[in-house]
């Protein structure tokens, strides 16, 4: 229901923009977040951000300062704008809902992505 | 530190029992999220908030959490459960951070 697009190749420098369509349910869903990880080759995930369902978007420290999510109802999809790449910044990237939740009871709040899309590969080279 | 480890690899015979570990200072306070990730796939959530796995899961997949450990168990593994496995969590700001994934083997 989610599928990743975008560009395969930049230059060091440029902005990487991906989109994530999704199909089923709505972006505007008050019951569902919107994320972004990434996989560079060989190693592990790295979430990215968020959107929260009613509007805000929380962004990963370290990327903070170079990436900005957006949702557009219009198209029902959502989108990852990342400045001044570079090959550090060459991965897979996914796109995936992604829940919050609190154990009964006890108050610890868990996290999950549950339905992932396939992935965009992306690579920065000059 | 929010930091989350595991090993980069374990192996296991096939029909016998594997326990994986997550370690990390969050997981006092947040329970592990376990993900199967084989090769040229995206990664399929497989537990989470402690004792909820999605439909389709096999039992044979389980987890326990203390102290700053969180565990998955394969009980009698099969030759399709050899994957990546990664575990993921958050600290008390929301920041997400996942640990480096384990490649386990089947034997």
């Amino acid at each position: 229901r989610l599928q990743e697009s975008g560009p395969g190749l930049l230059r060091p420098s440029e902005t990487l923009s991906l989109t994530c369509s999704v199909s089923g349910v709505s972006v505007t869903d008050d019951t569902r977040h919107w994320g972004w990880v990434r996989q560079s080759p060989g190693k592990g995930l790295e979430w990215l951000g968020t959107i929260y369902h009613r509007g805000g978007a929380f962004y990963n420290p370290s990327l903070k300062s170079r990436l900005l999510i957006s949702v557009d109802s219009s198209k029902n999809r959502f989108s990852l704008q990342l400045r001044s790449v570079a090959a550090a910044d060459t991965a897979m990237y996914f796109c995936s809902t992604h829940a919050v939740g609190m154990i009964t009871g006890g108050g610890d709040v868990f996290t999950y992505f549950d339905n992932w899309g396939q992935g965009a590969l992306v690579t920065v080279s000059s | 530190s929010s930091e989350l480890t595991q090993d980069p690899a374990v192996s296991v015979a096939l029909g016998q029992t594997v326990t994986i570990t997550c370690q990390g200072d969050i997981l006092t306070f947040c329970p592990a999220t376990w993900y199967q990730q084989k090769p040229r796939q995206a990664p399929l959530l497989l537990l989470y908030g402690g004792t909820n796995r999605p439909s389709g899961i096999p039992h044979r997949f389980s987890q326990s959490r203390s102290g700053t450990t969180a565990s998955l168990t394969i009980t009698g593994t099969l030759d399709e459960d050899e994957a990546d496995y990664h575990c993921g969590c958050r600290d008390r700001d929301g920041n997400v951070f996942f640990a480096g994934g384990t490649k386990l083997t089947v034997l």
